[in-house]
């Protein structure tokens, strides 16, 4: 495709529910990150795919964040239990190996709602 | 830990006047520092970085590490330039960005 897809474009639930965000990478990119932006504030990391090397996870917020990459391309991220401080932009971006750290690029993102 | 801090997070100038928007960071070895860019109803995408020591629409930005500082400059603003402006920085090894919280420019006619 011509960029990052990711779906939904907006996601609204009820509190405890779970939910899935899909991201699909642009083609040829082995590299894929997850980030939240909560209103007014800057974007968080969450998550970094990198080829099959183990994620690094060391931003997820707390055990009911989880993401996965399957066949080193489509990533879900799983938010289980949802909580109202959940909600949040998630984008998702995908970049080139490297050397050095290729430009990053992004999706429109998938507005979570939780009411 | 890495941290980066713009100041601003709304600055309005005149079309024609220069801007600057200001960004510092906090990390112990050798960055690698990003200016990205949301217009409206589009999506972030990337502006300039520093190790390409380039011009893009006319913005440029210098990694000042005696300051810790990587301010994005133009010397005459258009009303195109109207977005919100994320300064980022990567560190050595960990391949994620640390984003500032943003500076809404706003370019008045």
């Amino acid at each position: 495709g011509a960029g990052v897809s990711q779906s939904p474009s907006n996601k609204v639930t009820e509190k405890g529910k779970d939910v899935e965000l899909r991201c699909d990478p642009i083609s040829g990119h082995t590299a894929l990150y997850w980030y939240r932006q909560s209103l007014g504030q800057g974007l968080e990391f969450l998550i970094y795919f990198q080829g099959n090397s183990a994620p690094d996870k060391s931003g997820l917020p707390s055990d009911r964040f989880s993401a996965e990459r399957t066949g080193g391309s489509v990533s879900t991220l799983t938010i289980q239990r949802t909580q109202q401080e959940d909600s949040a932009v998630y984008l998702c971006a995908s970049s080139l190996a490297g050397p050095g750290n290729q430009p990053q690029h992004f999706g429109d993102g998938t507005r979570l709602s939780i009411l | 830990a890495q941290r980066v801090t713009q100041p601003e997070k709304l600055l309005s100038v005149f079309k024609g006047a220069p801007v600057e928007l200001k960004c510092n960071y906090s990390y112990s070895g050798s960055p690698e520092l990003f200016w990205y860019v949301q217009y409206s109803r589009q999506r972030l995408q990337l502006l300039l970085r520093h190790i390409s020591r380039e011009s893009i629409k006319g913005f440029t930005a210098d990694l000042n590490k005696g300051e810790t500082s990587f301010h994005l400059k133009k010397p005459f603003a258009q009303e195109e330039d109207s977005a919100m402006y994320y300064c980022a920085l990567s560190s050595g090894s960990a391949r994620q960005l640390t984003f500032g919280s943003g500076t809404q420019l706003t370019v008045l006619p």
